[in-house]
């Protein structure tokens, strides 16, 4: 049973619209949760972290935390084609040493 | 302040043949962690090392395995290749782990086995 579960999509959306990506966990006690962005044929990185219930702004980024519904969401207001990439959801488990677990990526197509 | 480097960028070997990647963190990161990345399967954790002990482990076979010295650079071997080993491997430091900490990644290796 996969423990980060993100669709896959693609999700597509225009220019300026808002684009939502979520992101599911399994481990209840789950205590960090990642947003990385990873362009074609580039390495992954950092979007948002986010480690209490609620929003985190940055710029056009929100994260959303909901511990209770074990949900992570990113929302991009204002999407421009440059935001077209791949962002993967990551979700630290608790107990010794703290592994970190990847979802799968969305894959998110912004039209102009 | 340097990023996190990853030699060789490109290489290519044949089924049987082993390979060693090597990756130098970010100055005063001292875990390293190593993933596997292949179209369709995101990324698959390999291991994570801290302060050169081995802290985290994925569900690879035992040809994978790597180690960490004492300035924090840390190698990846992969021995008795496969033509499914074939993939891009990155790794990612962090100052305190990969569950504490944000993860700064390299350009990665990208190994063809033919």
């Amino acid at each position: 049973q996969k423990e980060v579960e993100q669709n896959s999509g693609p999700l597509s959306v225009p220019e300026g619209a808002i684009a939502s990506l979520n992101c599911t966990y399994s481990d209840r006690g789950s205590q960090s949760f990642f947003w990385y962005r990873q362009y074609s044929g580039k390495s992954p990185e950092l979007i948002m972290s986010i480690y209490s219930n609620g929003d985190k702004e940055d710029g056009r980024f929100t994260a959303q935390l909901n511990k209770a519904s074990q949900y992570v969401s990113l929302l991009i207001r204002d999407s421009q084609p440059s935001d077209s990439a791949t962002y993967l959801c990551a979700v630290s488990q608790t107990g010794n040493n703290r592994k970190l677990i990847w979802g799968l990526g969305t894959s998110l197509a912004v039209n102009p | 302040k340097a990023g996190v480097t990853q030699t060789p960028r490109y290489l290519i070997k044949t089924r049987g043949q082993q390979v060693t990647l090597s990756c130098s963190p970010i100055s005063g990161h001292r875990s390293v962690s190593w993933y596997q990345q292949t179209p369709g399967q995101g990324l698959q954790f390999l291991f994570e090392y801290f302060s050169e002990t081995q802290r985290n482990k994925g569900n690879f076979p035992g040809r994978f395995s790597g180690r960490q010295f004492s300035n924090s650079r840390s190698e990846m071997n992969v021995s008795t290749l496969e033509l499914g080993d074939s993939a891009l491997y990155l790794c990612a430091s962090s100052e305190q782990g990969a569950g504490a900490n944000v993860l700064t990644f390299g350009a990665g290796s990208r190994l063809t086995v033919l």
